[in-house]
């Protein structure tokens, strides 16, 4: 069975930094790439990042490009999100998410159950 | 950039078809990806590449893709399928980046 845990999210003042982790279990970790996905109090769901199984190759959304990065430890079959310069609107729920084989290709098949981020003084 | 448009809610009767549309330009040149969302859940997968329907998911649940929108259609609504619907597609013409719809609010009458 696959299993997908986040953690890291808590109360953070902006333009501070915090690093989400999401710890993987039921699947060959470096066969897939992996995403964060993110949602807003009340809003709807956002693509923030994804990763190539290798970790090589790596996209952001605008909004998050230069302040996020993404990256995997395929030893510990965990998917990290570290996230500087923080602001209000980055609070949300952050979802990690199994992807496809192939990066930019194919469904969110697995996601785990969230980790809320709070950006506020 | 790619932008899909979902209408924000759709109301069905019981028993009733319900039909959620996700519009973006040429869309049917891409793979549609379609994830359910129940209040305080994450979201599932109930259809990826247009029409594929992962084990678990009901028969009911169908999609097809043509010109520049894509539909998701739940036939014989139950009250269990209220919740948010959300469609995806990657843009890959420059950015590379994911793209999601608004989402559409499924309301069982």
């Amino acid at each position: 069975e696959v299993q997908l845990l986040e953690s890291g999210g808590g109360l953070i003042q902006p333009g501070g930094s915090l690093r989400l982790s999401c710890v993987t279990s039921g699947f060959t970790f470096s066969d897939y790439t992996m995403t964060w996905v993110r949602q807003a109090p009340g809003k709807g769901l956002e693509w923030v990042s994804t990763i190539s199984g290798s970790g090589e190759t790596t996209s952001y959304a605008s909004s998050v490009k230069g302040r996020f990065t993404v990256s995997r430890d395929i030893s510990k079959n965990t998917v990290f999100l570290q996230m500087s310069g923080l602001r209000a609107e980055d609070t949300a729920v952050y979802y990690c998410a199994k992807g496809g084989r192939r990066l930019h290709l194919g469904e969110w098949s697995a996601w785990g159950q969230g980790t809320l981020v709070t950006v506020s003084s | 950039s790619y932008v899909l448009t979902q209408p924000p809610s759709v109301s069905v009767a019981p028993g009733k078809t319900a039909t959620i549309t996700c519009g973006g330009d040429k869309i049917e040149f891409k793979s549609v990806h379609w994830y359910q969302q129940k209040p305080g859940q994450a979201p599932v997968v109930v259809v990826y590449d247009d029409s594929a329907r992962p084990s678990g998911i009901p028969e009911r649940f169908s999609g097809s893709n043509s010109g520049n929108t894509a539909t998701l259609t739940i036939n014989r609504v139950e009250a269990g399928d209220e919740a948010d619907y959300y469609c995806h597609v990657w843009d890959v013409s420059r950015d590379h980046v994911g793209v999601l719809g608004g989402g559409t609010k499924l309301t069982v009458l």
